[in-house]
């Protein structure tokens, strides 16, 4: 079992709103990556966080912003919630940004009405 | 960017049998190929990985082979059991662990 835990585990959340989801990276990993994965669809990147700085983004609207804490845990922050951001959202932690594996936590499942 | 096609999108094989998946990818700079197994409700896991200066690799059951020429790539259980059921998805990046890209996943089922 992964140390890559995510809360919450699921999320109601009405079409405009705003919503952070909360990923605490397993002991020792400085990078976190977050995807998003619709039904039927597999993940889909949506940015990294290393040492605290973005290492790179996905194809996804300013919207989705995120943080990375000095304990290397992470947020990810979506603003004005569209229908089509339902979906689970997954974080996989590693140690370093290549040759090493990534760890996924179990998602948080997000449903925009 | 990468793009991953992943076939087939479903695949249903008896107990004992062979499965295989495929994917290709469009980046050349790809060089770290992954499979993720995610069973209903949980966390992809990795279940075997690939780099570009390899051409095969092989876990128990499972192995991955590699053509880089062709930019494909392919999974294959041998002696498949009803616990090996879930969606498989292969994925490409030019990192371990940096943006992977994914196929859209395989739906393997295991009839007893």
């Amino acid at each position: 079992e992964t140390g890559v835990t995510q809360s919450p585990t699921h999320l109601i959340k009405t079409r405009g709103q705003q919503v952070t989801l909360r990923c605490s990276s397993q002991s020792g990993h400085n990078t976190v990556s977050w995807y998003q994965q619709a039904l039927g669809q597999g993940p889909q990147f949506i940015f990294q966080y290393y040492r605290e700085e973005e290492n790179g983004r996905g194809n996804f609207p300013p919207r989705f912003s995120g943080l990375q804490f000095p304990n290397y845990s992470s947020e990810l922050n979506v603003n004005a919630l569209e229908l089509d951001d339902s979906a689970l959202y997954l974080c996989a932690s590693s140690s370093g940004v290549s040759n090493t594996e990534a760890f996924f936590g179990q998602g948080t499942r997000l449903t925009v009405v | 960017g990468e793009n991953v096609e992943q076939h087939p999108s479903t695949l249903s094989v008896q107990e004992g049998d062979s499965a295989v998946i495929k994917c290709t990818y469009s980046d050349s700079a790809s060089n770290y190929f992954p499979w993720y197994k995610q069973e209903l409700g949980k966390r992809p896991q990795l279940i075997i990985d690939i780099r570009s200066n390899v051409g095969e690799k092989k876990d128990q059951r499972i192995a991955v082979t590699l053509n880089k020429t062709a930019k494909h790539f392919s999974l294959h259980i041998t002696e498949t059991q009803p616990e090996d059921s879930a969606v498989y998805f292969c994925a490409a990046s030019t990192g371990s662990n940096y943006k992977l890209t994914f196929g859209k996943g395989t739906l393997l089922t295991v009839n007893p």
